[in-house]
């Protein structure tokens, strides 16, 4: 069974200062998927990363796959009060089309 | 209207009854998915379906069954519903390449 590892669970920080999430774990995944969910909404896909060691940004997110794609992080630049929601990290295996996913980061953005 | 529907929205039951969540998707994804959502543990799949005609169990299948007759719908349904499926429930398809899947808007159901 592949696991992911989310951290911080909760993170509560002001507006403007900096935050990285991040997720781990101890098997390799094809790729790597990010996702964002609001209260009383399904998750939304953020970015998917395939490539050991890729960075892909999206205006104020960055994410990095790890060289041996095992482990993922996201890095928000001076963090906005729209940004509050749950993060999820979600991994894909060689096998079939199923995602395991990570337990999610919880994030606040205070104005 | 493009994505998935989910249906109820809520729901409360008593334990022992029967329900059926109903999902439906008009993006003709051949994979569909049945997810769990509880505070602290994620997402758990629960059943999933590559395509129509085959369903397979995910992490957590005790107590659900679902069904995939067309593309379409995959409905899970709870035999005799217990406190512990108390939960938000999200179905998912997904039909890209490296596996990015598309969720409802979820059900919450509440298990007396």
């Amino acid at each position: 069974t592949q696991l992911l590892e989310q951290s911080p669970q909760f993170l509560s920080i002001q507006e403007g200062e900096n935050l990285t999430v991040y997720c781990n774990s101890s098997s390799v995944f094809s790729s790597l998927q990010w996702y964002r969910q609001e209260p009383g909404e399904g998750p939304v896909l953020l970015v998917t990363v395939v490539t050991g060691g890729e960075v892909k940004k999206l205006k104020r997110l960055t994410f990095q796959f790890g060289d041996a794609r095992k482990d993922s992080s996201l890095h928000i630049t001076a963090a906005q009060p729209g940004d509050t929601g749950l993060y999820l990290c979600a991994g894909a295996g060689d096998a079939g089309n199923m995602l395991t996913f990570g337990g999610g980061t919880r994030l606040m953005v205070k104005p | 209207i493009a994505g998935i529907t989910q249906a109820p929205t809520s729901q409360i039951l008593a334990a022992g009854r029967r329900m059926t969540l109903r999902c439906t998707q008009d993006m003709r994804h051949n994979a569909m998915y049945w997810y769990r959502q509880d505070l602290g543990l994620g997402l758990r799949l629960i059943h999933y379906s590559n395509t129509a005609g085959t369903t397979g169990k995910g992490e957590v299948p005790d107590g659900y069954s679902v069904s995939r007759a067309n593309t379409d719908d995959f409905p899970l349904t709870l035999a005799s519903a217990v406190p512990s499926q108390t939960s938000v429930y999200f179905c998912a398809s997904s039909d890209g390449w490296y596996n990015e899947q598309f969720f409802g808007p979820g059900t919450r159901l509440t298990v007396l």
